[in-house]
């Protein structure tokens, strides 16, 4: 369940539309950038991952764009199905160094 | 099976008073890391340790002191709990260093500590 007083983002989508999840970073020198899903009650979990040498990257049923020049990142999520809802995450790395820095999450809800 | 266990799933305490939550992976992962995520859903890395070896210290108060006895575990010990410590705990493991190598990170579920 939700804190009270927390005020994520969100994101309202009917189910079977595509959804757009946003994140801006902030540091320019990221290169690797990771969205995870967390599911009410449980642990984050890794969907998918984009270099910065790399402005697209597809799963399956999500897509990752980047754009570097306003340090823009997105995860799609093509034909959301009430499964998806959850908080969506984005993190973002400077290769070689063991630190991911988190950005605040969006909790994404599936009307049916 | 689950890869990733913690126990306890929920942690009712007063100030002052020192607990453990313990971490066990059954992945074979040689790297294992603490995460809090606080009442924001702000999630920041504590610790990782990689092959029983200290890696990621982050600014954590000395009253947390991660202990590993083998690859398999990683527990969380906190003396001297703080109102301030509340927040879900969660462990996680890769095989190699995380994001390093670009290792998927598998979490568990969460350790929910309430300090009164």
């Amino acid at each position: 369940g939700e804190s009270v007083g927390l005020h994520l983002p969100t994101l309202s989508v009917q189910e079977g539309d595509n959804s757009i999840i946003n994140c801006a970073y902030s540091n320019s020198a990221s290169d690797y950038f990771i969205w995870y899903k967390q599911e009410s009650g449980k642990g984050p979990q890794f969907i998918i991952d984009i270099r910065s040498n790399m402005d697209k990257r597809q799963g399956q049923r999500v897509t990752v764009l980047l754009n570097k020049t306003v340090k823009h990142l997105s995860l799609q999520i093509a034909a959301t199905q009430p499964g998806d809802s959850a908080v969506y995450f984005c993190a973002e790395n400077i290769e070689g160094y063991q630190k991911v820095t988190f950005g605040t999450g969006t909790k994404l809800q599936v009307i049916p | 099976d689950t890869a990733v266990s913690q126990t306890p799933k929920y942690l009712v305490t007063q100030m002052g008073n020192d607990k453990s939550i313990k971490c066990e992976q059954n992945l074979g992962h040689d790297t294992m890391y603490w995460y809090k995520q606080d009442s924001k859903k702000f999630l920041k890395i504590m610790f990782s340790y990689n092959n029983k070896e200290l890696i990621i210290n982050e600014t954590v108060p000395n009253r947390f002191s991660p202990k590993s006895p083998d690859k398999a575990h990683l527990n969380l010990h906190i003396n001297s709990l703080e109102l301030g410590d509340s927040a879900v705990y969660f462990c996680a493991s890769s095989q190699d260093l995380f994001p390093v190598r670009q290792e998927t990170q598998y979490f568990g579920p969460g350790t929910r500590l309430l300090v009164l």
